[in-house]
């Protein structure tokens, strides 16, 4: 079945600076990549996702990049701040399933 | 813009007991999901329905079921509570079954004692 690899576990940066999380997938079948912000308490939040025919999708400060050969994907967050921080989850959908696998989540941290 | 919505955001069990987790999904949402996600760990995909039958199936255990009404909503019942369901509940739905983004709930956070 499908494994997805997150990491850092933890990401410290100071604001301004950029963030990148990348994540790996086992199943070369999934086909749909999203990308999710907890914060405490509260339920994940759609952030961004990729299709797997699409190599980059980019909205505002925050950006996806997809490797199908390399069956990776990033994300990418450009001037951060504060309220960013949070715990990331990337997430990949194999194909003919709709559930999600989930990565183990990084903990950002922006420091102000 | 309207969210999805579980009852109660809140549990305290004793073991044996039994929880009923609901989930009201957005709008015109026919599909939802259940994930468990443990203190410190990624969610853990349980089960999902669309159109009232049950479309995947994860990591549940036998003492839980589900089941979804024909107004969508659902409902998770779990029995012979465990410490190791002490856990966060979060329910997700999505347009439709081919519709791969999903929105998640708040959670219920259920504690076993």
């Amino acid at each position: 079945g499908e494994n997805v690899e997150q990491h850092p576990s933890t990401l410290s940066v100071q604001e301004g600076d950029s963030a990148v999380i990348k994540c790996t997938y086992s199943d070369s079948a999934s086909n749909y990549f999203p990308w999710y912000k907890q914060e405490l308490g509260k339920g994940p939040q759609l952030i961004i996702d990729i299709r797997s025919n699409v190599g980059e999708k980019k909205d505002q400060r925050i950006a996806v990049t997809l490797n199908k050969t390399a069956k990776h994907f990033s994300l990418h967050i450009t001037e951060t701040q504060p309220e960013d921080s949070a715990v990331y989850f990337c997430a990949a959908s194999p194909s003919g399933t709709y559930k999600y696998i989930f990565g183990t989540g990084t903990r950002l941290k922006v420091l102000a | 813009a309207a969210g999805v919505i579980q009852s109660p955001r809140h549990l305290i069990k004793e073991k044996r007991e039994t929880a009923t987790l609901k989930c009201y999904p957005i709008p015109r949402h026919d599909t939802v999901y259940w994930y468990q996600q443990g203190p410190g760990q990624d969610p853990q995909f349980l089960i999902s329905f669309y159109e009232k039958m049950q479309s995947d199936k994860g990591s549940i255990p036998d003492r839980f079921s589900a089941q979804q009404f024909s107004d969508y909503h659902s409902e998770l019942n779990m029995s012979s509570l465990e410490l190791g369901d002490s856990a966060l509940y979060f329910c997700a739905s999505s347009l439709n079954l081919g519709q791969e983004t999903q929105y998640f709930g708040p959670g219920t956070r259920l504690l076993v004692l």
